[in-house]
């Protein structure tokens, strides 16, 4: 079964850069899938981030206003996300997945188990 | 962006009852590109229905999803106990994906 794990640090200071790290186990993610984050607000609802693939090529989602970098490492079989000039607006439990049926916009079929991360002084 | 609208936001249940959830979207969602999710408090979502009608794997035949356009539902045909939770909807036939707001299922 395919399994993914955050990591990253639980507290990021406002303006900086938020660094989160997605590995993945059981799985190649050079095979035929896309990966993605996705975030959620403390009691809130669910929000796509971002999606690559292993071939480089990332979809963002226009309401981070180019603040967001994907990126992929395949000799470690594991993913990234940073998230720049952080605000309290990005304080959030964040999760990655893989999309599923090998599509670039899909839904997502595994999940990590997600990971708070709070922006603040 | 395709705004989902699901109600209600929560519904008060007994085991044992049949339930049904709706999801609306803005405009219609191509491809039937419409996904259901299950949450519970801590946990990551979980993959319950995908092409708006295809139990994900593992799903109980409990759960069902149909619809097609802008409205979508997702039914549970007796509730467990393990079913109290939160569940989403998501489209993905229309960049950016997006989710709905959730509807809670809660113990009456």
């Amino acid at each position: 079964q395919v399994q993914l794990q955050e990591s990253g640090p639980g507290l990021v200071k406002p303006s900086e850069t938020l660094s989160l790290t997605c590995a993945v186990s059981n799985y190649s993610i050079s095979n035929a899938y896309y990966w993605g984050w996705i975030r959620q607000p403390p009691g809130k609802g669910l929000e796509w981030i971002a999606t690559l693939y292993h071939t480089g090529r990332t979809y963002y989602n226009p309401s981070l206003k180019s603040r967001g970098t994907i990126s992929i490492d395949t000799s470690k079989n594991q993913f990234s996300l940073k998230l720049s000039s952080v605000t309290a607006a990005d304080t959030a439990i964040y999760y990655c997945a893989r999309i599923g049926q090998g599509l670039v916009e899909g839904h997502f079929d595994y999940w990590g188990q997600g990971t708070l991360v709070t922006v603040s002084s | 962006e395709i705004v989902l609208t699901q109600s209600p936001g929560t519904l008060s249940l007994s085991a044992g009852e049949r339930v049904t959830l709706s999801c609306r979207a803005s405009q219609s969602v191509s491809s039937s590109y419409l996904a259901w999710y299950q949450q519970k408090p801590g946990q990551a979502p979980r993959l319950l229905i995908y092409g708006a009608s295809n139990r994900a794997t593992g799903i109980p035949d409990r759960f069902s999803g149909s619809g097609s356009g802008t409205d979508f539902t997702l039914s549970i045909s007796r509730l467990e106990p393990e079913d109290f939770a939160v569940y989403y909807c998501q489209q993905y036939g229309s960049s950016p994906p997006t989710f709905g707001g959730g509807t809670k299922a809660e113990i009456k």
